[in-house]
């Protein structure tokens, strides 16, 4: 039973450039949320898909925008990348009704700005 | 606006010791408290607490939850080298609010 997968592992892009990360949820699940972790932090929450939509969003910019897949994948696009975008992206996925459901983390995306 | 507050920050101890990590918060529309381990990658499930006084255990860890303090702690016994990692708290409302973790490090 495959758990959450991201990739790419590692990713250095300079300032400016756009990326974007991808995830696969855990099999069975169909909500996926995204974090940054910047060092020496917590995960800060970016937002939440679930059915193809944006259903939460916390405090980060436009700059960062998401997806959804019929097949509950996601992607998480950043634009016009900072220096302070480097922090170590993570994807985590749970059931639908996540108030009673873990979520579950993958092993993260981390990304350098040059 | 949300908060969570984790003590101490960082913590070092030998192998055998008992530690107690501490998690405090004010978060509208709580639902239940998790808390994760987090080594190098990802973190990893420990606890989901959703009523207050009802300790939870596995193996050498437990954790309470007290809604009417709002805070919850997270108790490791006999610990070993293992059990190094950062611990994260996360309330749970309509999203997960992550505290900054509390460091702990165990030396032989």
């Amino acid at each position: 039973d495959a758990g959450v997968t991201q990739s790419p592992t590692h990713l250095i892009k300079t300032r400016g450039q756009q990326v974007t990360l991808r995830c696969s949820p855990k099999s069975g699940h169909d909500t996926v949320s995204w974090y940054q972790q910047a060092l020496g932090q917590g995960p800060q929450f970016i937002f939440q898909y679930y059915e193809e939509e944006e259903r939460q969003r916390g405090n980060f910019p436009d700059r960062f925008s998401g997806h959804q897949f019929p097949n509950y994948s996601s992607e998480l696009n950043v634009n016009a990348l900072l220096l302070g975008d480097s922090a170590l992206y993570l994807c985590a996925s749970s059931p639908a009704g996540t108030a009673n459901q873990p979520q579950h983390f993958g092993d993260g995306t981390r990304l350098s700005i040059l | 606006e949300d908060k969570v507050v984790q003590s101490p920050l960082s913590l070092v101890v030998h192998e055998g010791d008992t530690v107690t990590l501490n998690c405090s918060y004010e978060v509208t529309n709580f639902r239940s408290l998790l808390w994760y381990k987090q080594e190098k990658k990802a973190p990893t499930f420990l606890f989901m607490l959703t009523s207050s006084g009802i300790e939870k255990k596995s193996g050498r860890l437990s954790s309470i939850l007290d809604k009417k303090e709002l805070f919850s702690i997270l108790n490791i016994t006999a610990t070993q080298t293992g059990d190094s990692a950062i611990y994260l708290c996360a309330p749970l409302a309509y999203k997960y609010i992550f505290g900054t973790g509390t460091r702990l490090k165990v030396l032989a």
